[in-house]
């Protein structure tokens, strides 16, 4: 592994279905954050954690849940999909809170 | 309330400079940050302002004003390569970042 990695790639899901997207990263950073971005809106944060063992919301956090067990994995679940939540998952580490981040690749979701 | 302003789209001509403007209102300030994502792809960092004046980088420059809560990414000798959205970030007085919405910089030949 090298940087950040997600999976899957892409998913469609049947509304009311449970997903988690799954997030590593292999550089030791100590924050980690989810953003959805969707078409002419700016990314928005999700969840993010800024240590292992701690997470935080951010500015559209209803619907989803994170977890931060390790330092290298930072999972993201969506407990009962709904359509509105269609979009595309990035998750981003930084060394710390106040540094650059550095992008997966992205999880195109579609709910139906 | 926390905003970041950047225009929808631009054009310009390969060879040319190209300057994005960003303004942005944020709960305290603790940099601003720009980012390049060419479409279907992850943003990848390009720049970061914390003083005010100018950073230059290779062909990119980004500039910073705090007390008129104003950026510009300044992009020279343009190339095809260059087409992409430029995402301007603030960071907040909680180490967020709040994100404008991209401008699509389209270079044409």
């Amino acid at each position: 592994i090298a940087g950040i990695t997600q999976a899957p790639t892409s998913q469609i899901l049947a509304a009311g279905r449970r997903m988690t997207l799954r997030c590593t990263q292999d550089m030791r950073h100590n924050a980690m954050y989810w953003y959805r971005q969707d078409l002419g809106l700016g990314l928005r944060l999700i969840h993010y954690s800024n240590t292992a063992g701690t997470t935080g919301k951010g500015e559209v956090p209803d619907g989803y849940s994170v977890s931060r067990a390790n330092t290298d994995d930072f999972p993201l679940t969506l407990a009962s999909a709904v359509p509105s939540q269609t979009s595309v998952y990035f998750c981003a580490s930084s060394e710390d809170s106040n540094n650059e981040q550095f992008f997966g690749p992205g999880t195109r979701l579609t709910v139906l | 309330g926390q905003n970041i302003d950047q225009p929808t789209e631009m054009t310009a001509t390969e060879g040319a400079i190209v300057q994005i403007n960003c303004t942005y209102q944020t709960s305290g300030f603790n940099g601003l940050f720009w980012y390049q994502q060419h479409a279907g792809e992850a943003p990848t960092f390009l720049s970061y302002n914390v003083l005010d004046g100018l950073e230059e980088k290779g062909r990119f420059s980004s500039f910073l004003s705090r007390s008129k809560g104003y950026s510009y990414l300044l992009l020279k000798e343009l190339q095809m390569k260059d087409s992409a959205s430029y995402l301007c970030a603030a960071m907040d007085s909680n180490y967020q970042l709040i994100w404008g919405a991209g401008t699509k910089l389209i270079i044409k030949p």
